[in-house]
C-alpha cells in the first residue's frame, strides 16, 4: 500500500544552519504531496504542498521538490530559527482522496 | 478569521461514559475528518466526511461515531470510552478534499480512566 517514510528524530540544530528533513514516499499514481508542521501545544499546519513531479512547494523559507524519480520530498531550510522548533510531518494524498502521514521528525533548534 | 474550532481542549473521563467531542468550521468547506494522534503511531483518521449527511469510515473507526447534519459541524462521539481511547484528537477541514490541504483545530486531549 501507499506510505510515506520520514527521518528519525531528533534533529538537533544550531540557530542559522542548514536543515534537512529526508522523506520518501510509495505511492501508485500520480499523489500530492505536503508538509505540515506542528508547534507545540497546537495543531497542525500546512507549510507547503506539491502536486505533480518537479514542482517546488516553499513558504517561510522552507522548500521541498517533487521528485517522482527517487520518490522523495525532502524538506530544506538555509537557515533555521529558534521560532522553527517544532514536529514536521510529511504527507502524501493519494488517488482515493486519502490523506497518508509520515510519523513525524521533530527539529530543536538551539540558539 | 478563518479556522477549526474544537472544544474541549482537554477532557478526563471515565470507562463507559458517553461524551461528545464538538468541531465546528467557519471556512464553508465541504470536506471534514477526524484523526488520532498517538507517540510512534503518527495520525491516524477516525473518520471523514466528503458533504453534509455522508461519512465514511477512516482507518481507525471501532469505538467512534459522528454526523454531519450541518455543514459547519462535525461532532466525534464516543459512546462508551475505554482507556484505549486516550490519545490526542484533531478535526480537519478542507474545502474540496485532500489534495487541498487541511485546516487543523487546536486539538483535544482525552484522557480515559
Amino acid at each position: 500500500g501507499n506510505s510515506v517514510t520520514q527521518m528519525e528524530g531528533p534533529v538537533t540544530l544550531s540557530e542559522e544552519a542548514f536543515l534537512t528533513i529526508n522523506c520518501t514516499y510509495t505511492a501508485t499514481g500520480y499523489p500530492s504531496l505536503f508538509w505540515y508542521v506542528q508547534y507545540p501545544g497546537e495543531g497542525l499546519q500546512l507549510l507547503l504542498k506539491a502536486t505533480k513531479a518537479d514542482d517546488k512547494g516553499s513558504n517561510k523559507g522552507f522548500e521541498a521538490t517533487y521528485r517522482k524519480e527517487t520518490t522523495s520530498f525532502h524538506l530544506e531550510k538555509g537557515s533555521v530559527q529558534v521560532s522553527d522548533s517544532a514536529v514536521y510531518f510529511c504527507a502524501l494524498a493519494d488517488n482515493t482522496d486519502k490523506l497518508i502521514f509520515g510519523t513525524g521528525t521533530r527539529l530543536q533548534v538551539f540558539p | 478569521e478563518a479556522q477549526v474550532t474544537q472544544n474541549p481542549r482537554y477532557l478526563i473521563t471515565v470507562t463507559g461514559k458517553k461524551l461528545t467531542v464538538t468541531c465546528s468550521q467557519n471556512m464553508n468547506h465541504e470536506y471534514m475528518s477526524w484523526y488520532r494522534q498517538d507517540p510512534g503511531l503518527g495520525l491516524r483518521q477516525i473518520y471523514y466526511s466528503m458533504n453534509v449527511e455522508v461519512t465514511d469510515k477512516g482507518d481507525v473507526p471501532e469505538g467512534y461515531k459522528v454526523s454531519r447534519k450541518e455543514k459547519r459541524n462535525f461532532p466525534l462521539i464516543l459512546e462508551s470510552p475505554s482507556p484505549n481511547q486516550t490519545s490526542l484528537y484533531f478535526c480537519a477541514s478542507s474545502p474540496r478534499g485532500v489534495r487541498f490541504g487541511y485546516t487543523f483545530g487546536s486539538g483535544t486531549r482525552l484522557t480515559v480512566v
